[in-house]
């Protein structure tokens, strides 16, 4: 089935240590999607990326970093720095352009 | 102020309603978006839409691009309909800017 996946569902990590939110999706699409997701809040713009080996920061980029090796995947790194990242972390893709966005089932990440 | 503006925050009607939730926006845009997000947090893509309107079963989706206002309407009401209804809209090519959402509550 053609689709986008987040792994895990869950993740616990204490403060102070990096963690790696992955993002795969088989639907051949170009452009690629980081979003945070606050209770109350509408979602927010990370990072995003159009195409292999190029990203941009979104709205809220500090103390996260991204990679678009390879077209199907594009990880999500939370740093140490970001001040606050205990949260629900969407990804997306797209095709090029103003179309339809496919989200995945999101990652609840949780800092103790 | 927000770009993306929903209302209302929080609706609960009965079974059987007609359900109108509004999105007014204040920039310039290439497509407007109306998505769903289940109580398990995943989003669905319902509509996009650049004019006029457009129907899939029981919903249906208005945009008004001189009044930069969007409705989307649920017609018949069911419990399962319960759920966050999100408007987003394009600003440029690539990026969406997201309202912060309407709950929908349909009892029985």
């Amino acid at each position: 089935d053609g689709g986008i996946t987040q792994s895990p569902k869950y993740l616990f990590r204490k403060e102070g240590q990096n963690v790696t939110l992955s993002c795969e999706q088989n639907l051949n699409h170009d452009a690629m999607y980081w979003y945070r997701q606050d209770p109350g809040q509408g979602l927010r713009l990370i990072y995003y990326s159009q195409i292999v080996n190029d990203f941009q920061k979104g709205d809220i980029a500090e103390g996260y970093s991204v990679s678009r090796e390879k077209k199907e995947s594009f990880p999500l790194t939370v740093t140490s720095a970001q001040k606050n990242p205990t949260a629900f972390y969407l990804c997306a893709s797209s095709r090029q352009g103003p179309n339809e966005q496919f989200f995945g089932p999101g990652t609840r990440l949780t800092v103790l | 102020k927000n770009e993306v503006e929903q209302s209302p925050q929080n609706l609960t009607a009965q079974e059987g309603e007609f359900i109108t939730i509004n999105c007014s926006y204040s920039v310039g845009i290439s497509a407007l978006h109306w998505l769903q997000q289940h109580p398990g947090g995943g989003i669905v893509s319902l509509f996009m839409l650049s004019s006029g309107k457009k129907k899939h079963g029981r919903l249906i989706a208005t945009i008004n691009i001189q009044e930069k206002h969007s409705s989307l309407h649920i017609t018949a009401s069911h419990p399962r309909d319960s759920a966050v209804y999100i408007c987003a809209v394009n600003k440029g090519a690539q990026k969406l800017v997201f309202g912060q959402g309407t709950r929908l509550t349909i009892n029985p």
